[in-house]
Formats: C-alpha cells, structure tokens, sequence
C-alpha cells in the first residue's frame, strides 16, 4: 500500500488564488521531506528539500515567497503555491525517505491547473 | 554537465527484446543510486535500488561503475507493460536523471 499520501490529487483554481498541498508519510517519520515540479515531457525537477521543525531549503531559481513549505510535524509536509499562475500550472510531487538507505516513496501527485 | 544524465531515448523496441539503459552522474560521492520507473502521467516508483556488487531482480538488471560513474539498468524478455519512462536518482542530492522513453512494440 501507499506509504506517502498527497492531497489533493488534482487541483483547477482561478489565477490569483492559493492553492495547498499535503504530503503525508503514513506508517514512517519523514524528518526530510522533497517537493517536485514536473512539466510535460520533462524531468522532475526538485523545487525545495522540506525540514522538520526547520526552514525549507529552495532550489536555485525557486521563489520561496510563491512556494510556501511548513513541515509542521514528522509525517506531514505542506506546499503552498500562493497567487498561482497559469505558468504554475504542472505535476506537483512530494516524496519523503525514511531511514538512511532507504529509497525515496512518492505521493501520488498533484496535477494543478490554474485557469 | 548535469549532476545526472541518461540515454535521451526514446527507446523502440519489439517485445522479447533485451534493452539497456545507462546513467553518468558526476558527483564521485555519490552513495546510493536507485532506479524509478514512471508512467505517463503518474508519479515514480520504485523499480531497484542499485548496489555496489550489482543486483539482479527477475529480468532486471542494474549495475553500478564507481570508477565510470554510471549506473545501468538492463531489462531482458522486454513485455509490453515495461513501456514507460526509466529515472535514475542518486540519492546525494536527489538529483534526477530525465528519464529514458521505452516503448516495447507488440
């Protein structure tokens, strides 16, 4: 089954508004967990590495004002993209890792579409 | 030079076939390296994880060169359902590679 769980699978909104997103590891800590940004046909690309109880750490080139990371507690993470754009429409994908060589698990995405 | 990169593909080929993939990365610290797999529109999972010694998982293959930098995934007997895109991610930084098109015809 499912070991990290993403919130909501798929997201329409107008431009201008907010739009979050939740990642939750369910049967593990996650004290490190990633977010992801995919476009058609192209890598995923990692935007942030979310820390508990700490600042996320943003990827060259990401707007730390836009993409809102709170890591509240071991098992969730949220993304929140804020005053969203058409440009920010995409494949949303946060995963999480558990202990030191374990592989990452990913959410199952989230397919945002800002009209 | 990107931190990871893989074969462009996309990769054609018949069912039953034998196909490789290979994937450079150019962090020598690199620890662990894994192998993804994605369909189209969902998100990655995992295929293998990449071991020092080489791992083989039915007719999956992958190997680690420490001293070329690079990771290779072979699948033999191709099926139809191995069609997606192929990542490979060491795990130093999470870093992806932009995946490998396989499309296995009937």
């Amino acid at each position: 089954g499912a070991v990290v769980s993403q919130h909501p699978s798929r997201v329409i909104c107008k431009s201008g508004t907010s739009v979050k997103i939740e990642c939750r590891s369910l049967d593990f800590q996650a004290t490190t967990m990633f977010w992801y940004r995919q476009f058609p046909k192209q890598s995923l690309m990692l935007m942030a590495t979310s820390n508990e109880g700490s600042k996320a750490t943003y990827e060259q080139g990401v707007e730390k004002d836009k993409f809102l990371i709170n890591h509240a507690s071991l098992t969730l993470s949220t993304l929140t993209v804020t005053s969203a754009h058409p440009e920010d429409s995409s494949f949303y994908i946060c995963s999480a890792m558990g202990a030191n060589n374990s592989p990452l698990h990913f959410g199952n995405g989230t397919r945002l579409t800002v009209t | 030079r990107k931190e990871v990169e893989q074969d462009p593909g996309p990769f054609n080929v018949p069912e039953g076939a034998t196909v490789a993939f290979n994937c450079t990365y150019s962090n020598s610290a690199s620890q662990s390296f894994f192998w993804y797999r994605q369909d189209c529109r969902k998100e990655p999972k995992l295929l293998m994880s990449v071991y020092s010694s080489g791992n083989e998982d039915g007719r999956f293959t992958a190997q680690l060169n420490r001293a070329s930098q690079y990771i290779s995934l072979l699948i033999r007997d191709s099926k139809l359902s191995d069609s997606a895109t192929y990542l490979c991610v060491t795990k130093g930084k999470l870093i992806f590679g932009q995946g490998t098109e396989l499309s296995v015809k009937p």
